[in-house]
């Protein structure tokens, strides 16, 4: 069956780095977009970035641009977020989800906690 | 930028009643709408797509209408197991938009 599996979440400082991963099985990984979205404490879901099925284009959310890089390695079925600068109010659940158009399945997120 | 808003809040409803939750756009998105579940704890499951179309799996007690800028999610016959959050998103692939609303709470 379709599974992602989200990795790499913990407690960074303001001004920190992490790099998610999102390992994907039970379909052609290589043939699908990909975005990642997240979610704050108690709060909705936002969209934070999308990379086409080759990795050739990539999209970003204005929160993040310049900070996040969305990347993926087809070869080892696995797309990242890299997170630099983070922030305060970059913390939340990240979720991926293969792109159908609409976004199905998701995986069941990493959180990432950025307090000093 | 394209703002979903949706409507009620929350949405107070008793088991068997239906319920109408409806979705605006800011501007017409065709019919590039979604719509999601999500129960505490868990991640956020599709119901529908492209504003009517029910995801694998889905019961048929869920349905969805609407374009353009006003859609609608009914829940014929509410099931326990209903009570969520409910989220309606517009997706468009260009130019690249992937935008939800805030949610609506149903409980009991």
């Amino acid at each position: 069956q379709v599974q992602l599996v989200e990795s790499g979440g913990g407690v960074v400082q303001p001004g920190g780095s992490l790099r998610l991963s999102c390992a994907a099985s039970g379909f052609t990984f290589s043939s699908h977009g990909m975005h990642w979205v997240r979610q704050a404490p108690g709060n909705g879901l936002e969209w934070v970035a999308f990379v086409r099925y080759d990795g050739s284009t990539k999209f970003y959310a204005d929160s993040v641009e310049g900070r996040f890089t969305v990347s993926r390695d087809n070869s080892k079925n696995t797309m990242y977020l890299q997170m630099s600068s983070l922030r305060a109010e970059d913390t939340a659940l990240y979720y991926c989800a293969k792109d159908v158009g609409a976004m199905m399945p998701w995986g069941q997120g990493t959180l990432v906690t950025v307090s000093s | 930028e394209i703002v979903m808003t949706q409507s009620p809040a929350t949405l107070s409803v008793s088991p068997g009643e239906r319920a109408t939750l409806s979705c605006r756009a800011s501007q017409s998105v065709s019919s590039n709408l979604a719509w999601y579940q999500q129960k505490p704890g868990q991640a956020p499951r599709l119901l529908i797509y492209g504003a009517s179309t029910r995801a694998t799996g889905i019961p048929a007690r869920f349905s969805g209408s609407g374009s353009g800028t006003e859609f609608t999610l009914t829940i014929s016959s509410l099931q326990s197991e209903d009570f969520a959050v409910y989220y309606c998103q517009h997706y468009n692939n260009w130019p690249p938009e992937w935008t939800f609303g805030q949610g609506t709470k149903v409980e009991v």
